[in-house]
């Protein structure tokens, strides 16, 4: 079965820090990868994927994340974290087999950037 | 350009009540997708849809739950004999062709069933 884990429900960093949000996944096939992000009472934003080719994908508001099939992960990562950036991250997975768009997302991570 | 529209943003019903929601996808997007989102996880797929036939409604939970996409554009999700269980955040995406392109997802709408 396809799944994803995001095993923090908050990362909490300082300005000016790096941050990390963990992704792990299990997909039948090549995943298709995703991250969103979510601001109170609004839709999910897309911030990056990884659908094939070079495994470090940049993406929007400075963000990237790093694909590594050995460890089925998908991290997300931010040199210098704003504190715009405090927000709900999802990390989402499709299978690259078949013709479904089901996306299967995680539980979601709370990002908490302090001044 | 115009993003992922949904009416209403809020829908209080009782229990036992029919409701529709809408979606307005991005104009010349193909493929459009409703998922549900309860109170502290992420969303959750219901169906997709590719043209105006469902590619894939395995995510419905139940045959109280209906879409239609009669045009291939706007999409309505169909909730018969409502369920306090029902109450969550639907949320309706939509991308520029098949499975493999972004979803860009709308505001969603809050379903409260009291």
């Amino acid at each position: 079965a396809q799944s994803v884990a995001q095993p923090e429900d908050q990362v909490n960093v300082a300005e000016g820090n790096p941050l990390t949000v963990k992704c792990t996944y299990s997909v039948s096939g090549n995943p298709y990868l995703f991250w969103y992000v979510q601001y109170p009472n609004r839709g999910l934003q897309f911030l990056l994927k990884y659908i094939t080719g070079d495994n470090l994908v940049k993406g929007s508001y400075g963000f990237e994340a790093e694909f590594n099939k050995s460890q089925t992960s998908f991290h997300l990562k931010k040199p210098s974290a704003l504190v715009s950036d405090s927000a709900l991250y999802f990390c989402a997975v499709r299978s690259g087999s078949g013709n479904t768009g089901k996306l299967i997302f995680g539980q979601g991570t709370t990002l908490q950037v302090k001044p | 350009g115009a993003g992922v529209s949904q009416t209403p943003s809020n829908k209080v019903t009782e229990k036992g009540k029919y409701v529709e929601l809408r979606c307005d996808p991005i104009s010349g997007h193909t493929a459009l997708y409703w998922y549900r989102q309860s109170l502290g996880q992420g969303p959750e797929f219901l169906i997709y849809f590719q043209g105006t036939g469902a590619a894939d409604d395995s995510g419905l939970p139940n045959d109280r739950f209906f879409a239609v996409r009669p045009e291939g554009s706007v999409s309505t999700l169909k909730i018969q004999r409502t369920e306090r269980g029902d109450s969550a955040v639907y949320l309706c995406a939509s991308s520029l062709q098949g499975a493999r392109d972004t979803q860009y997802f709308g505001p969603g709408t809050r379903l409260t069933v009291l």
